[in-house]
């Protein structure tokens, strides 16, 4: 069974138009995170969320929320979206909110913004 | 920042060589780790090192820290084509989240 799982895999759409990315864990872990990797290949995070509290929010544009509707589950929602937008973005867990711990990786969305 | 800073960013060797890649940062951290990304996927957790610690290994792997030089090494042993892969080193101080290097780019070949 897949550890962390996203979907899309991939994702082409327009600028301005609004998207969402799912992403699933089935480990149990308390903590999930979004991360966004550019074309150089440079890892960055952008949320985490903690039993469904949202405890770091990095200089993200706010057209870009995370919901969490569970424990298990961690959706990103991107609106208006723009070119710069473009990259792979990853889903990861871990079992707790601190940061001492390996994290589990889903597969990555690579979207991209024509 | 933190962030750390991988050394070289491509590394091309032959099969069965020994591959080595470092990692520095800039301020003082709780653990390091390396993580593996193969093409197109998502990264993978190899190994987590604390503060406190100077080396550790996990099969081929063998890592090691140095703390007052703010460096760390991943050293792969007879590698494989399989091991190519980016390799990313990524450090944390508690409770900050982590920081990811811009990853060695290795190349084994056949």
């Amino acid at each position: 069974d897949t550890a962390v799982s996203q979907t899309p895999k991939y994702l082409v759409t327009q600028m301005g138009n609004d998207k969402s990315i799912k992403c699933e864990q089935n480990l149990g872990h308390d903590t999930m995170y979004w991360y966004k990797q550019d074309s150089k290949k440079f890892l960055k995070i952008m949320f985490s969320y903690n039993n469904k509290e949202l405890i770091i929010n990095e200089t993200v544009p706010n057209r870009f929320s995370p919901k969490s509707p569970d424990k298990a589950h961690l959706n990103l929602h991107i609106n208006s979206l723009e070119l710069g937008d473009s990259a792979v973005y990853f889903c990861a867990s871990s079992p707790t909110g601190t940061y001492s711990y390996e994290q589990y990786f889903g597969p990555g969305t690579r979207l991209t913004v024509t | 920042s933190q962030q750390g800073e991988e050394d070289p960013q491509a590394l091309s060797i032959q099969e069965g060589e020994n591959a080595t890649m470092n990692c520095s940062y800039k301020t003082s951290i709780n653990n390091l780790q390396w993580y593996r990304q193969n093409s197109g996927r998502g990264l993978v957790h190899l190994i987590l090192i604390r503060s406190n610690e100077r080396e550790k290994h996990s099969g081929r792997l063998r890592v090691t820290l140095d703390t007052s030089k703010k460096s760390s090494s991943l050293l792969i042993t007879a590698s494989r084509a399989a091991d190519t892969a980016s390799y990313f080193c990524a450090t944390d101080s508690g409770n900050t989240p982590l920081v990811f290097g811009k990853g060695t780019r290795l190349s084994v070949i056949a």
